[in-house]
């Protein structure tokens, strides 16, 4: 059973750092592309950046390109996301989420989120 | 960036009503088209892909048509636990992105 368990969110201070990881279980974890995807209170979905199977190749949405970092660690099955000068705006729940295989364009298993909030 | 459009952003329905979303994308995405439920607290979930295609385990009732910039997806005599957020995506080229999202509730 495909498992992912996101970890690592808390609170925050403006200007600050925080890494958020996700655990998965249930799947060859080096077999598949990852995303983050977030979600800002009382908002929509937000993609933010997706890491090929082996690592080599990432890609960002164009607002957090360089400040957020996402990385794998396929040895031990964890997927992170380095966040960096955290303002307001980046208050919001970070969802791991599984890129499909075969057809390829979509994001076919989700974790459940972890809270970030940015706030003196 | 490829920005979505989704209508209604919110929906009011009744049980057994057939429920119709509408997503719009600002450029051609072929069928790089997907449809997600979200539930407060839990994990979103992949419903249509490809813009028609069912996911694995997904009731019938769900259905989504549609290529280039307009499609359409419904849920046929919804039932309580339809009650949800829907998004759809667009896949066709980075940064994928999002709708706003359709609330529906009963």
């Amino acid at each position: 059973q495909v498992h992912l368990v996101e970890s690592g969110g808390g609170l925050v201070q403006p200007g600050g750092s925080l890494t958020v990881s996700c655990a998965v279980s249930g799947f060859t974890f080096n077999a598949y592309a990852m995303h983050w995807v977030r979600q800002a209170p009382g908002k929509g979905l937000e993609w933010v950046a997706v890491i090929s199977y082996d690592g080599t190749s990432e890609n960002y949405a164009g607002s957090l390109k360089g400040r957020f970092t996402i990385s794998r660690d396929n040895s031990n099955n964890v997927l992170y996301l380095r966040m960096t000068s955290l303002g307001s705006d980046d208050t919001a729940t970070y969802f791991c989420a599984r890129h499909m295989k075969g057809y390829g364009r979509a994001l076919d298993y989700w974790g459940q989120g972890t809270l970030v909030v940015v706030s003196s | 960036d490829i920005q979505m459009t989704q209508s209604p952003s919110y929906l009011s329905a009744s049980i057994g009503d057939r429920v119709t979303i509408t997503c719009q994308a600002s450029q051609d995405v072929m069928k790089y088209l997907n449809w997600y439920q979200h539930k407060p607290g839990e994990a979103p979930k992949l419903l249509i892909y490809g813009a028609s295609n069912l996911q694995t385990g997904v009731p019938s009732r769900f259905s989504g048509t549609g290529s280039g910039t307009d499609f359409t997806f419904t849920i046929d005599s919804l039932q309580t636990e339809d009650i949800a957020t829907y998004y759809c995506q667009q896949y066709d080229r980075l940064p994928n992105t999002f709708g706003q999202g359709t609330k529906l509730d009963i």
